[in-house]
């Protein structure tokens, strides 16, 4: 069975460009969640999708952050413009019942120069 | 506020010598208690959960036990494959399945 799968695996992009994350979760798991850890912190929550809705977008840092999926089958994570403090790494994961373990991607490296 | 502490930062251990790891939590109510394991460059790999205090489970050389305040993470005559950074996570009661999530103990087992 394959795992929760994320692309790209790193990205670099300069201050104020777009960039556009995405996650592949595991087939038949209505939950998908995003999160980040910046260097030095803790992995932070982001959101919770249930299947196409969102459930918990109370982590979302700020409006320049736009998550989205699409027919409950895989998301993307939009930051734009990008600035320096969105740099760190991106984790996807998903579970099939909302309040069971989560199984987590491999993440996304950005950095924001 | 909910809030997870983890400690040692840092951990390490020679090959068999075995100790513990804690997560200490604060949560207006506790839904599930996680461990996970992440090694460099990968995603948090899942290990247990426990939901009530005087849990415990096992796996391998691993055993997770909770208490109303905390959790241990004992390991047992580690094995250098053992090294990995390992996270401890809540999920309070009223959320939805977000975790909150410690800084991790950083373990390395020497040969």
């Amino acid at each position: 069975e394959a795992g929760v799968t994320q692309f790209p695996s790193h990205s670099v992009i300069e201050k104020g460009q777009t960039v556009t994350l995405r996650c592949d979760p595991i087939s038949g798991h209505d939950n998908l969640y995003w999160y980040r850890r910046v260097m030095g912190k803790e992995i932070k929550f982001l959101l919770h999708f249930v299947k196409e809705s969102k459930q918990d977008e109370s982590g979302m840092p700020n409006n320049r952050f736009l998550a989205e999926r699409t027919g409950g089958t895989y998301s993307t994570l939009k930051v734009q413009p990008a600035e320096l403090e969105d740099s760190g790494v991106y984790f996807c994961a998903s579970s099939q019942v909302w309040n069971t373990e989560a199984f987590f991607g491999q993440g996304t490296r950005l950095t924001v120069v | 506020e909910d809030q997870v502490t983890q400690s040692p930062e840092a951990l390490r251990l020679q090959e068999g010598e075995s100790s513990s790891l804690n997560c200490s939590y604060t949560v207006s109510g506790l839904r599930g208690l996680f461990w996970y394991r992440q090694d460099p460059g990968k995603g948090p790999e899942f290990l247990f959960t426990l939901y009530s205090a005087g849990e415990e489970k096992e796996k391998e050389r691993l055993k997770a036990t909770l208490t109303k305040k905390e959790s241990f993470l004992h390991i047992t005559a580690p094995k250098p494959e053992d090294s990995a950074t390992y996270l401890c996570a809540v999920q309070a009661t009223g959320n939805t399945g977000k975790l909150i999530f410690g800084q991790g103990t950083t373990l390395q087992v020497k040969p």
